[in-house]
């Protein structure tokens, strides 16, 4: 039962390369969303996703867009990696909302 | 706008030293309250949710409790193992517009000493 799984876990990019992101579930969730943790302060929704085919933006969505093809996967993608998109990103789920969210282990992305 | 605030920031306990942990809130109409335990290098992993005010709820050496202003997070004769990141986050009616996602406060670091 593998839950929520993101890859890659760690990545380096330089100023302007782009990159996904993978987020993939196993528990037939509708909901996922897109986390970011910086240093000091509380996760920040930059995406959510109701269901396939439907996203929106949640509340840092600059710089980062979603897709939403199937229930299971919910790809994250940066198109000009900037240096304050250095943070950790997570991917989560839930079966209904108001329910416990199950988080993926995080990708730490370092921009420079 | 809704707030979630976590005091301490951090605390230092001995192992077997009872404290609790505080999360305050604002929000338009309360849908749900939730702890996360997060380790380090790791997504947060779910503890409790509380719905309304009164509520409590435990497991192990951990306690969650529920007024209509903040939420309590008692540790009971806390272990080295309870050391940790804990979360708190809300859902509030508001949220309604963003797929009913969560607000994190910025967390509380927990470390227990032998």
């Amino acid at each position: 039962n593998a839950g929520v799984t993101q890859t890659p876990k760690f990545r380096i990019l330089k100023i302007g390369q782009s990159m996904t992101l993978q987020c993939t579930q196993d528990m037939n969730h509708n909901y996922m969303y897109w986390y970011r943790q910086d240093p000091g302060m509380g996760l920040k929704l930059i995406y959510y996703s109701v269901g396939a085919g439907i996203t929106d933006k949640g509340e840092v969505p600059n710089g980062y867009n979603v897709s939403r093809s199937t229930t299971e996967d919910f790809p994250l993608r940066l198109e000009l990696a900037a240096p304050s998109q250095t943070s950790v990103y997570f991917c989560a789920s839930t079966e209904v909302p108001n329910t416990e969210a199950f988080f993926g282990q995080g990708t730490r992305l370092t921009v420079v | 706008e809704d707030q979630v605030t976590q005091s301490p920031e951090a605390l230092r306990l001995q192992e077997g030293e009872s404290s609790s942990l505080n999360c305050s809130y604002t929000v338009s109409g309360l849908r749900g309250l939730f702890w996360y335990r997060q380790d380090p290098g790791k997504g947060p992993e779910f503890l409790f949710t509380l719905y309304s005010a009164g509520e409590e709820k435990e497991k192990e050496r951990l306690k969650a409790t529920l007024t209509k202003k903040e939420s309590f997070l008692h540790i009971t004769a806390p272990k080295p193992e309870d050391s940790a990141t804990y979360l708190c986050a809300v859902q509030a009616v508001a949220n309604s517009n963003s797929g009913y996602a969560l607000n994190f406060g910025k967390g509380t670091s927990l470390l227990v000493t032998p």
